[in-house]
């Protein structure tokens, strides 16, 4: 069974560009969360999504940040314009409701 | 302050050698989840525990979750290079009234641990 997806792996960008990451979750996993890791941290929660209805984006930057869930299956999460503390690991993972949570391999995001 | 401690924060021990990574919370976890990620990668699940006193086991890796269900250790039995990589607990710390927190995960800062061959 594949794994959550994410792409790019990595992503080096200006500041004030903007900048996309795409996950792909587990197939039949109808939650997908959104985390960022920063170095020598744990991953904070950002946003999570249960099918398309985002129920928890509490953590979510709102003027720079936003995200999608079309249809309830692919994700995408989008930064506009980026700063240099955006700089960060942005990981991906799915479950079922309320379930163990399975993680992508991550967009390193590199501001410059 | 973290709401999740984990001690020690970094870890370097000869290949054989047994470990224990600690974490905890002064709050009550309704889910404790172990992870491994090596440097630049995603988390890989380990276990999950729920129950106080909950013990589960796989391979070479031992998780207990405390009676109390604010503490759990992860002990490594005669570690091996394979074993290095960062741990993290991560824990469902809804609050007293419970479900506001419902699948959100808090996570310590993690361990960084080392084998030395």
């Amino acid at each position: 069974e594949a794994g959550v997806v994410q792409s790019p792996r990595y992503k080096i960008i200006e500041k004030k560009q903007p900048v996309a990451f795409w996950c792909n979750p587990i197939s039949g996993h109808n939650t997908l969360y959104w985390y960022r890791q920063n170095l020598g941290q744990g991953p904070e929660l950002l946003i999570r999504y249960e099918n398309e209805e985002a129920v928890d984006d509490s953590q979510l930057p709102k003027d720079r940040f936003s995200a999608e869930r079309l249809k309830g299956v692919d994700s995408t999460l989008k930064i506009q314009p980026a700063e240099l503390g955006d700089s960060a690991v942005y990981l991906c993972a799915s479950s079922l409701v309320s379930d163990t949570q399975y993680f992508g391999p991550g967009t390193r995001l590199t501001v410059l | 302050s973290q709401e999740l401690e984990q001690s020690p924060q970094s870890l370097i021990v000869q290949e054989g050698k047994n470990l224990t990574i600690n974490c905890t919370s002064s709050k009550t976890l309704y889910g404790l989840y172990w992870y491994k990620q090596k440097y630049g990668e995603g988390l890989i699940f380990l276990m999950m525990l729920q129950k106080g006193g909950e013990e589960k086991s796989h391979e070479k890796i031992t998780a207990k979750l405390d009676e109390k269900k604010q503490q759990s250790s992860l002990h490594i039995t005669a570690s091996q290079p394979s074993h290095a990589g960062i741990y993290l607990c991560g824990a469902d710390m809804r609050g007293n009234a419970g479900g506001t927190s419902y699948g959100k995960l808090t996570f310590g800062q993690g361990t960084i641990l080392t084998v030395h061959p």
